[in-house]
């Protein structure tokens, strides 16, 4: 089955704890990236990568980390989480953007930072 | 930078009402326009979209929506709801030719009483 895994579904951390939300996808394509969505400020764009070793900011990058060293995989880091990185997460994946940009999405993540 | 607007927050309407949702864009090239929603607990699917071609598209569910070049919209329809469609919507917008970055609108949430 087609799909966009993401792990874990749920996290609650505390401030400055190191976290790794996964994302995995199984339809070989190329774009990925990471959303959190908030209320009222409906999904924003943190980071997004075009393929293997390349990646880019989004619209709120500040506070995350990405790697992209394998095409399935497009992990998002929180080196040192605070509370306002509180939100639901979504990785999303897409098999090129030219053209075509139908998204993907995960499951979510619903991350609480106390 | 293209930029997406959703007017209408929150809807709420009876069974059997007919929808109109907006969506207005700012962008002045050839633009890809899709609409995803988010059932309660779930992450966003692909309702319907627009490349090129008829500027009257038909998803599932029922929905439909009309790209008005001349006037940046690309709103959804559905001419009878039902309960099942209370979920967030989601109006997106690639620019193609520029980024390639799909940028959401910020949602708009619609419940529909039985």
């Amino acid at each position: 089955e087609a799909q966009v895994t993401q792990n874990p579904r749920y996290l609650i951390t505390v401030t400055g704890k190191k976290l790794t939300v996964t994302c995995s996808q199984n339809m070989n394509h190329e774009y990925m990236s990471w959303y959190r969505q908030d209320p009222g400020l409906g999904l924003r764009q943190i980071y997004y990568s075009m393929n293997v070793e390349v990646t880019d900011k989004g619209d709120v990058p500040e506070g995350y980390k990405v790697s992209r060293k394998e095409k399935r995989n497009f992990p998002l880091i929180l080196e040192s989480p605070s509370p306002n990185q509180t939100s639901l997460y979504f990785c999303a994946s897409s098999l090129s953007l030219a053209g075509f940009g139908e998204q993907f999405f995960g499951p979510g993540t619903r991350l609480t930072v106390l | 930078a293209q930029s997406v607007s959703q007017h209408n927050h929150h809807v709420i309407l009876s069974e059997a009402a007919s929808l109109e949702l907006g969506c207005n864009y700012s962008y002045g090239g050839t633009v890809n326009l899709f609409w995803y929603v988010q059932y309660p607990g779930q992450h966003l699917q692909l309702l319907l979209k627009y490349f090129s071609g008829d500027p009257l598209v038909k998803g599932i569910k029922g929905f439909e929506a009309e790209f008005i070049k001349s006037k940046f919209s690309f709103n959804l329809r559905k001419p009878s709801v039902q309960w099942s469609d209370t979920a967030e919507y989601f109006c997106a917008v690639i620019a193609s030719g520029g980024s390639y970055i799909p940028t959401f609108g910020r949602g708009t949430s619609l419940i529909v009483h039985p």
